[in-house]
């Protein structure tokens, strides 16, 4: 595969579940992100992951918590989630710090639907 | 911080026809890189066109041009020959050393082509 994968598509999960959501970029880049976007609202950066160092925690409530084991993958944990967390979850990659940002590549992003 | 401002929620064009969205940023650095994405209905987010700060020459893509004007702070998207498929949200977004490198985007703007 090329580019940025996420899995699952969509998922759907009660407020007492424990879900992770997957990102693997394909690219050789070292910045990762995870970005909430809701209808009628702006982007919001949640995480950033440089060369798998945490560079960004975007006051992020701590029922999400992100992980991430190598430059290649990145993992959304979600656990006891609210109603108003339903969105839909991209994931980002770059270059990352040490060369140029440059632009991002996103993936197809994860919808998520808190019940 | 850096600032990116779209002030057009929505945009309506006719199939062939030429649009323009618009874009204005906020930034004290003198170099740095200015974005737009587009992001079809239910598809992935990708980019359109890049446009570095020090290059005075406006960035082309096939029908996409851009009018960087970096005194005034905008960067607006032209779409020429604008055809179905170009119907999408829009995203201006900036990155550059003022930010840490983390991208800042707008709002967006929503492109409606009627046939």
């Amino acid at each position: 595969e090329t580019g940025v994968t996420q899995t699952p598509r969509h998922l759907v999960m009660g407020m007492t579940n424990k879900k992770s959501l997957k990102c693997e970029q394909h690219l050789g880049h070292n910045a990762m992100y995870w970005y909430k976007q809701s209808a009628k609202k702006p982007l919001e950066l949640m995480f950033v992951y440089n060369f798998k160092e945490q560079t960004e925690n975007n006051s992020v409530p701590s029922r999400f918590s992100p992980e991430c084991p190598n430059s290649s993958h990145l993992f959304l944990h979600l656990h006891t989630l609210q109603p108003e967390d339903s969105a839909l979850y991209l994931c980002a990659s770059s270059q990352g710090y040490g060369g140029e940002w440059y632009e991002q590549y996103f993936g197809p992003g994860t919808r998520l639907t808190v019940t | 911080a850096q600032t990116v401002t779209q002030s057009q929620p929505e945009m309506s064009v006719q199939e062939a026809e030429t649009v323009t969205l618009s874009c204005t940023y906020d930034t004290s650095e003198s170099d740095y890189y200015l974005f737009w994405y587009k992001q079809p209905p239910s598809r992935q987010m990708i980019l359109v066109i890049r446009q570095e700060a020090y290059k005075q020459q406006n960035a082309t893509e096939n029908r996409f041009s851009v009018n960087f004007q970096k005194a005034a702070k905008s960067f607006s998207l032209k779409i020429s020959d604008s055809q179905l498929g170009d119907a999408a949200m829009y995203f201006c977004a900036y990155n550059g050393p003022g930010g840490s490198y983390i991208p800042t985007f707008g709002r967006g703007t929503s492109l409606i082509v009627h046939p």
